[in-house]
């Protein structure tokens, strides 16, 4: 069956102008996470939708980004006002969620978005 | 502050040897462990898995060992292929799917023929 997929694959942009950038979940997982990952750096965690449950959005580095989850599958991740330091690979990932103890799955990620600011 | 800590940034192996990659944790709170791998330009891709209540997995040339009273776990992979080349994260999270799971930065992985 088909994977995460992530659109755009690559993105250049302006400095200060705003981006969204958009995750299909794999059908049926109903957890979704953002990381991102600059250039040398590890997996930063954004944000994970869990199910009907509020977001966990600890990891988001400012209010200029943001993140939705509509109808429990597409994701969007809203940059506004790009800086260059946002410059990075901005990655998605599904997982289904089981319940109870040791439910845990592996996570499934997209290939990631590639944003330049320039 | 990390939580999940993978202290080499590389490795370099001959192939047909063994590979052992390390990782270390500070949350107690931590009951499910992965290996996830990544080639560049593409996602990380998910390798193999243990829980706290094992302290061993096996899949074929990859073993995970874990050592809950040292909050550490490692990766082998034996014997070591080319192919194998590669950035390996380390992550963890509690002990249900509820839980947010968090990746340690990674280490990179080179097998010389």
């Amino acid at each position: 069956g088909a994977g995460v997929s992530q659109s755009p694959s690559n993105k250049v942009t302006e400095k200060g102008k705003d981006v969204e950038l958009r995750c299909d979940p794999i059908s049926g997982h109903t957890a979704l996470y953002w990381y991102r990952q600059s250039l040398g750096q590890g997996l930063e965690f954004l944000i994970y939708f869990q199910g009907n449950s509020a977001p966990d959005k600890s990891g988001l580095p400012s209010d200029r980004f943001s993140a939705e989850r509509t109808g429990g599958s597409v994701s969007t991740l809203t940059i506004q006002r790009t800086q260059q330091e946002d410059s990075a690979v901005y990655l998605c990932a599904s997982s289904f969620q089981g319940t109870g103890a040791y439910s845990n799955q592996p996570q499934h990620f997209g290939d990631g978005t590639r944003l330049s600011i320039l | 502050d990390q939580q999940v800590k993978q202290n080499s940034p590389s490795l370099s192996v001959q192939e047909g040897r063994i590979s052992i990659l390390n990782c270390d944790y500070t949350n107690s709170m931590f009951d499910y462990f992965l290996w996830y791998k990544k080639y560049p330009a593409e996602g990380p891709t998910f390798l193999i898995s243990i829980s706290s209540i094992k302290d061993k997995n096996e899949d074929g040339r990859f073993t995970v060992f874990l050592n809950k009273s040292a909050k550490h776990l490692s990766l082998h992979i034996v014997p070591s292929q080319p192919g194998d080349s590669a950035v390996y994260f380390c992550a963890a999270s509690g002990k249900t799917s509820y839980d947010k799971v968090i990746f340690g930065p990674g280490t990179s992985l080179s097998v010389i023929p």
